[in-house]
């Protein structure tokens, strides 16, 4: 069974399109986070969310908004997408809210903006 | 920046070898954790060091923990060419901040 898992898995789309990733953990867990990986493999947190809550909103611009429809799920929906969007988006989980402890990463979507 | 920085960046051994990374850090921790990515893959967790320990081992995983030089090293024992991927350590204050990941570093590891 597949802890955190995402879709799409690949996604490649026009600039100025809106899409939407989609990620469910059924490890039981409170808090889960959207985390962004450019080309340089260097990882960076975007939102976390707690009990559907948001917790942390990293500066992420406003075209990003996150949604979480109970506390298994929760989705990343990207208006007027730009090139500069273009990486890889880690969903994770973990227990705690304040994640002292291991998070749980979904195999991660790979979005080219062309 | 609290942001944790690996080095070497990059690490090439041959099988058998021992490899150690190691991974520098700015401001006070609550704790820091190891994770493992493989190529096109997530990222998985390897092991988790509070900031009252200083050494934790893992099967051939040895991490310790040095918070008076704020930095932290990981020791692959007997390394195999399934340990190849990137290594990314990963800092946490005390708090709802964020885990902080460093840059990575690439260990291959030649059969």
């Amino acid at each position: 069974d597949t802890a955190v898992s995402q879709t799409p898995k690949y996604l490649v789309t026009q600039m100025g399109n809106d899409k939407s990733i989609k990620c469910e953990q059924n490890l039981g867990h409170d808090t889960m986070y959207w985390y962004k990986q450019d080309s340089k493999k260097f990882l960076k947190i975007m939102f976390s969310y707690n009990n559907k809550e948001l917790i942390i909103n990293e500066t992420v611009p406003n075209r990003f908004s996150p949604k979480s429809p109970d506390k298994a799920h929760l989705n990343l929906h990207i208006n007027s997408l730009e090139l500069g969007d273009s990486a890889v988006y880690f969903c994770a989980s973990s227990q705690d809210l304040a994640g002292q402890e291991t998070q749980y990463f979904g195999p991660g979507t790979r979005l080219l903006v062309l | 920046s609290q942001q944790g920085e690996e080095d070497p960046q990059a690490l090439s051994i041959q099988e058998g070898e021992n490899a150690t990374m190691n991974c520098s850090y700015k401001t006070s921790i609550n704790n820091l954790q190891w994770y493992r990515q493989n190529s096109g893959r997530g990222l998985v967790h390897l092991i988790l060091i509070r900031s009252n320990e200083r050494e934790k081992h893992s099967g051939r995983l040895r991490v310790t923990l040095d918070t008076s030089k704020k930095s932290s090293s990981l020791l692959i024992t007997a390394s195999r060419a399934a340990d190849t991927a990137s290594y990314f350590c990963a800092t946490k204050n005390s708090g709802n901040t964020p885990l902080v990941f460093g840059k990575g570093t690439r260990l291959s590891v030649i059969a």
